[in-house]
């Protein structure tokens, strides 16, 4: 069964970063055609892709945020990890991870429960 | 970058009704589209992708279609666990880009 959850404070203050951790389950980041990705929903708003990184460690932005995150992975721990910089109110979010459709890239097939993040001083 | 166009923005219907949403992408996608749904409170749903293949465990009464610009979303047949939010995406070189959603709700 595959399975994600993520991680994270939630709470941050303005100008912080946000450091959120997604461990998941019932596969590998190793296999080829294998990535993961994180979306984010404002309270009563839209979905939004934020990142994705790939089983050969490439990784991809969302153009308008590329240049306050950061994706990363650690296979021996089954995690990936989203660093975002200088947050900001409007950042407040529930943040998933999701797993990409195996060698589809094309959509979300499995997701986490979501956390919550609130940015307020 | 491409936008995507998804309408109604609500939809009203009963048990039983037949209804579509559509979504519409500002330059040719192929059928690099997928639908999903959401509840308050929870995660989203995949149902279908590349714009006409049903995801596994998705009941039937949820079928997709379209090509290009045009893309829509039709569920036969209106349960009530069907009462939701539903959102089109698209992937197109390594972005990905949703809708703005349609909530469908009980008339």
């Amino acid at each position: 069964q595959v399975t994600l959850r993520e991680s994270g404070p939630a709470l941050v203050k303005p100008t912080q970063t946000l450091t959120l951790t997604c461990v998941f389950s019932g596969f590998s980041l190793n296999s080829a055609g294998m990535c993961v990705s994180w979306v984010r929903q404002p309270p009563g708003r839209a979905l939004e892709w934020l990142a994705r990184i790939d089983w050969d460690d490439a990784k991809h932005y969302d153009t308008s945020l590329k240049t306050r995150l950061t994706i990363s992975k650690d296979t021996s721990k089954n995690q990936v990890v989203l660093t975002m910089t200088n947050v900001d109110p409007v950042d407040t979010a529930t943040y998933y991870c999701a797993r990409i459709r195996y060698y589809g890239f094309d959509s979300f097939d499995i997701w986490g429960q979501g956390t919550t993040v609130t940015v307020s001083s | 970058d491409i936008q995507l166009t998804q309408s109604p923005s609500t939809l009203s219907a009963s048990v039983g009704d037949k209804v579509t949403i559509t979504c519409r992408a500002s330059q040719s996608i192929s059928t690099w589209l997928a639908w999903y749904q959401q509840k308050p409170g929870k995660a989203p749903k995949l149902l279908i992708y590349k714009a006409s293949i049903l995801e596994d465990g998705v009941p039937s009464s949820f079928s997709g279609s379209g090509s290009g610009t045009e893309f829509t979303l039709t569920i036969n047949s209106l349960q009530p666990d069907d009462f939701a939010t539903y959102y089109c995406q698209l992937y197109k070189s390594y972005s990905y880009t949703f809708g703005q959603g349609t909530r469908l709700e009980i008339k």
